[in-house]
C-alpha cells in the first residue's frame, strides 16, 4: 500500500523567511512524488514532480523540493516566502513498481500562512 | 487551451435527488478523473477512466456512477443524493504514456455541492 504524511496542519512564516513544507512517504517499491497547490476556491495546480533523476526538483513560483530516499521525504522549500504563497498544499505520491497512473495519493494538506 | 472545465460551479440539492457533474478537457488527455474533497481529508478518487469507453472505481465510488464516450467528457453521476455525499468534487485529467510528460494531472475548478 502506498501511503504520504503531511505532519503539520498549518505552517506559518513571515514574508522574506525561508519555507518548508513536509512531506514524508510510504511505498514499496520506487515513489513518484508531487506537490500541488490549492488557492481559495480554486482547483489545484501543478508545482512539481519528481520521477527519477536529480533528488532536487525545482518548480513553479520559485518552489523547489528535495528527494530523500532514505528518510522517505519530499519537503517543498521556498528561500523567500511571499504573501500571495499563502495556500492549501498537497503532496502526492504512487508507487511507480506497483500502482497505476490512476493510484495517486494525497496527503490531507498543510496550510502555509505567509504574513507580513 | 481552457483545460479542464467543470459545471456547475455550485448546487443546492434535496436528499434522493440526481444530477450531473459535467466535466470536459480539451488536451487530448487519455486520463480523467474524479475526486471528492472533505475538510481535513484531502483528496479521495471516486472513478477514474483510462480511455474513452473504459472507467473503473477508485476508493469511494458508491453512490455514483461515470461514463466516458468521448476523450473529452467524463461526466459524474448522482444518483441518490445523500448528506454524505456534501463535498467539493474535482475533476482532473492527465497524459500517461511510457515517454514524455507522465502522469502530471490537471484539475479543474471544482463544483461545490451541497445536499440537504
Amino acid at each position: 500500500a502506498q501511503s504520504v504524511a503531511q505532519p503539520e496542519d498549518q505552517v506559518n512564516v513571515a514574508e522574506g523567511n525561508p519555507l518548508t513544507v513536509k512531506c514524508t512517504y510510504s511505498v514499496s517499491g520506487n515513489p513518484y512524488l508531487f506537490w500541488y497547490v490549492q488557492y481559495p476556491n480554486r482547483g489545484l495546480q501543478f508545482l512539481l514532480k519528481y520521477i527519477t533523476g536529480d533528488n532536487l526538483v525545482k518548480g513553479s513560483y520559485g518552489f523547489e523540493a528535495e528527494f530523500n530516499k532514505s528518510q522517505t521525504s519530499f519537503h517543498l522549500k521556498k528561500p523567500s516566502a511571499l504573501v500571495s504563497d499563502s495556500a492549501l498544499y498537497f503532496c502526492a505520491v504512487r508507487d511507480a513498481d506497483t500502482g497505476t497512473a490512476s493510484k495517486l495519493t494525497f496527503g490531507t494538506g498543510t496550510r502555509l500562512q505567509v504574513t507580513l | 487551451n481552457a483545460g479542464v472545465t467543470q459545471t456547475p460551479k455550485f448546487r443546492i440539492l434535496k436528499i434522493g435527488q440526481s444530477m450531473t457533474l459535467q466535466c470536459t478537457q480539451d488536451m487530448n488527455h487519455n486520463y480523467m478523473y474524479w475526486y471528492r474533497q472533505d475538510p481535513g481529508m484531502g483528496l479521495k478518487l471516486i472513478y477514474y477512466s483510462v480511455g474513452a469507453g473504459i472507467t473503473d472505481k477508485g476508493e469511494v465510488p458508491n453512490g455514483y456512477n461515470v461514463s466516458r464516450s468521448t476523450t473529452e467528457d467524463f461526466p459524474l453521476r448522482l444518483e441518490l443524493a445523500a448528506p454524505s455525499q456534501t463535498s467539493v468534487y474535482f475533476c482532473a485529467s492527465s497524459y500517461v504514456s511510457t515517454s514524455g510528460d507522465r502522469e502530471t494531472q490537471y484539475f479543474g475548478p471544482g463544483t461545490r455541492l451541497l445536499v440537504l
